[in-house]
């Protein structure tokens, strides 16, 4: 079945720090690819997603390319914030499901000022 | 996008008692999906809730433990039953942001602790 494997936290930053955070995936088909964003008390928001391979997702600095040969989904920020500090989660939906998200285990940023 | 409210957002909860999570919608939507959360753990759908039919449960999770009503296209509700501490989760409830793309909008969650 599908799956999301994502990389181990916490991840501690100091601000304007590079951010990576790993995810690769398995999936038959042509999953679409999501990286939602949990801030402290909130629910899960939608931060990015690509739909096909090569696809750059991208949203307040954040950017994530779906490599298809890779199978992976990295989230890489240039400089981060201490307002960045949250739980993100990679995710895929695959061909055949409808509201049914895989998501990876999650990873907590802390960034520190 | 939709705005999602639940309630509660937090209690503890005997074992083996029951507690129904509500969770309603500012707009109408036709399926509404729940997730669990447990501990340390990442994100399982347990079922599907349309309005006028019932709800689609996914592998491992049944209607017995986990009734859900759905009676209008802005609200749902699901009851976990006959609780033990494995239930401590964080229960979301979710909506579809964008038809047909796979884009959902989350609750902020009911995280139940089963003592």
């Amino acid at each position: 079945g599908d799956s999301v494997t994502q990389m181990e936290g916490p991840v501690t930053l100091s601000e304007e720090a590079f951010l990576t955070i790993n995810c690769t995936y398995t999936a038959t088909g042509y999953p679409s690819l999501f990286w939602y964003v949990q801030y402290p008390g909130e629910g899960l928001q939608l931060l990015l997603k690509a739909t096909k391979a090569d696809d750059k997702g991208s949203n307040k600095g954040f950017e994530a390319t779906y490599r298809k040969e890779t199978t992976s989904f990295h989230l890489e920020k240039g400089s981060v914030q201490v307002s960045d500090s949250a739980v993100y989660f990679c995710a895929l939906a695959g061909g055949t499901s409808y509201g049914k998200l895989t998501f990876g285990q999650g990873t907590i940023l802390t960034v520190h000022p | 996008s939709a705005v999602i409210s639940q309630k509660p957002s937090r209690d503890i909860c005997q074992r083996g008692t029951s507690l129904t999570i509500q969770c309603q919608v500012d707009s109408q939507v036709t399926m509404m999906f729940w997730y669990r959360q447990q501990p340390g753990q990442s994100l399982t759908l347990i079922a599907t809730a349309n309005q006028g039919s019932e709800a689609t449960y996914e592998s491992g999770f049944v209607i017995d433990k986990f009734p859900i009503s759905r009676p209008n296209l802005t609200f749902s509700t699901l009851t976990v039953s006959n609780m033990s501490p494995e239930d401590s989760s964080i229960y979301l409830c979710s909506v579809e942001q964008d038809s047909g793309a796979n884009v959902l909008t989350f609750g902020a969650g009911s995280r139940l602790t089963v003592l």
